[in-house]
């Protein structure tokens, strides 16, 4: 499978919980972005990377999230503290420079 | 602040038939535009963009009319059938820096046999 890959596709948690996610770009592709979306909504940007480095973060990451792509691979978003409003869908896109940018099935979170 | 509109909310058209999903953007900065179809528990995956040099661009039974003066584009779906039904999302960004994509909220198209 040569597209996106996300793990885990569903994460069922309790409030107060930590979660972390996966998420594999596409091979050689130099951009990486977390995007979230919401029941009836459209995906919001949450960060992006260019190779391992993070370039902008949303003003919706609050200080419970971070993310990190060590060595340009494969990236990880984790939610400390987990509300019940974190529940959503968490998506990943990959890009290779200034191209189309393909999107993961997404790990949907559910925060009990 | 919303800044791509999308609208209708949802659509319904027999087999054959032409759904027409409009968007509206306010970022004059926005040079692409492109348009995402997402089936139930899966990742949005591209169908078709443009850029605003362009009044139109067709690839397939898909079609975009862009209309840079009112800042308005609009998806237009010819012989539509019911493996088309989903929901679409149009979208925007600006070339340069990250090229985060801004999205509309989503018009969910059931096409009926």
């Amino acid at each position: 499978d040569t597209g996106v890959s996300q793990d885990p596709r569903h994460k069922i948690t309790k409030r107060g919980q930590n979660v972390t996610f996966r998420c594999d770009p596409i091979s050689e592709h130099n951009r990486l972005y977390w995007y979230r979306q919401t029941l009836g909504q459209g995906p919001e940007f949450l960060t992006y990377f260019q190779n391992e480095a993070q370039l902008e973060k949303s003003r919706l990451l609050s200080d419970r999230f971070s993310a990190e792509r060590p060595k340009g691979s494969f990236s990880t978003l984790e939610i400390q503290r987990t509300e019940q409003g974190d529940s959503a869908m968490y998506l990943c896109a990959s890009s290779l420079g200034e191209n189309i940018q393909y999107f993961g099935a997404g790990t949907r979170l559910s925060v009990l | 602040q919303q800044q791509v509109k999308q609208s209708p909310q949802s659509l319904i058209v027999q087999k054959g038939g032409i759904p027409i999903i409009n968007c509206a953007y306010e970022n004059t900065a926005f040079d692409y535009f492109p348009w995402y179809q997402q089936f139930p528990g899966k990742g949005p995956a591209l169908l078709i963009a443009i850029r605003p040099d362009v009044s139109e661009k067709k690839e397939g039974r898909f079609t975009i009319s862009f209309n840079k003066s009112a800042k308005q584009f609009s998806l237009h779906i010819m012989d539509s059938q019911p493996g088309d039904s989903a929901t679409y999302f149009c979208a925007a960004h600006a070339l340069g820096g990250s090229e985060k994509l801004v999205f509309g909220k989503g018009t969910k198209l059931t096409v009926n046999p």
